[in-house]
């Protein structure tokens, strides 16, 4: 079953880093470009950014260029993002997302939390 | 302020029809699928309508979207208090050379 597992969120002061990781299964993950969405609490949903699916490239959102990181190792079949300088607003829900060129973000991890606090 | 503009809120009885709207502008829907997602509290968000009108396998044809010019629309027919849930629509910005979503529709089944 095609699937999507997100893991590494915490709590975490401002300032500091944090990775989360998105481990797929059962499907070719190399062929697909990979995006992160995040989802403060009681808000909607917030393209985080993109990379393609040879890891050449990415897209990031204005709110988290340089310093939300996409990264991807496609031996192992995972998804990353190095989060760094946190602050408050970046507090959410993450959620990995598959990319397929019909069907737009079809596939969705079920979230982990990052919560930015002192 | 979401680059796409969907209501706050909608409702319906059941077996009502409901139609949720996501107004954007050239650089996004004109020019662009749209695409639309469910999600309950706690949960991913589950695709349900992909370039404009087409339903994954699995999504009852309950569902239908449609796109003109910068604007799109979720329909749903035949509502159930099972349909109660937050729905987004997305597409891809041109200009921003980013994903984007509207700000979500909450349903409620009377």
């Amino acid at each position: 079953q095609v699937q999507l597992v997100e893991s590494g969120g915490g709590v975490v002061q401002p300032g500091r880093s944090l990775r989360l990781s998105c481990a797929a299964s059962d499907f070719s993950f190399s062929n697909y470009g990979m995006h992160w969405v995040r989802q403060a609490p009681g808000k909607g949903l917030e393209w985080v950014g993109v990379i393609w699916f040879d890891g050449s490239k990415q897209k990031y959102a204005d709110s988290v260029r340089g310093r939300l990181i996409i990264s991807r190792d496609n031996s192992n079949n995972t998804l990353y993002l190095q989060m760094n300088s946190l602050r408050a607003e970046d507090t959410a829900v993450y959620f990995c997302a598959r990319y397929d060129e019909g069907r737009g973000l079809d596939v969705w991890g079920q979230g982990t939390t990052v919560t930015v606090s002192s | 302020q979401s680059v796409l503009t969907q209501p706050p809120s909608a409702s319906g009885t059941p077996g009502q029809r409901v139609t949720i709207s996501c107004s954007g502008s050239n650089s996004n829907i004109g020019n662009n699928y749209v695409y639309w997602y469910q999600q309950f509290p706690g949960t991913a968000p589950k695709l349900l309508i992909y370039r404009n009108n087409q339903l994954p396998s699995g999504v009852p044809d309950r569902l239908s979207g449609s796109k003109s010019g910068t604007s799109a629309s979720l329909a749903i027919s035949g509502l159930r208090s099972g349909d109660e849930a937050d729905y987004y629509c997305a597409a891809w910005d041109d200009n921003l050379s980013a994903w984007v979503f509207g700000g979500g529709t909450r349903l409620t089944v009377l």
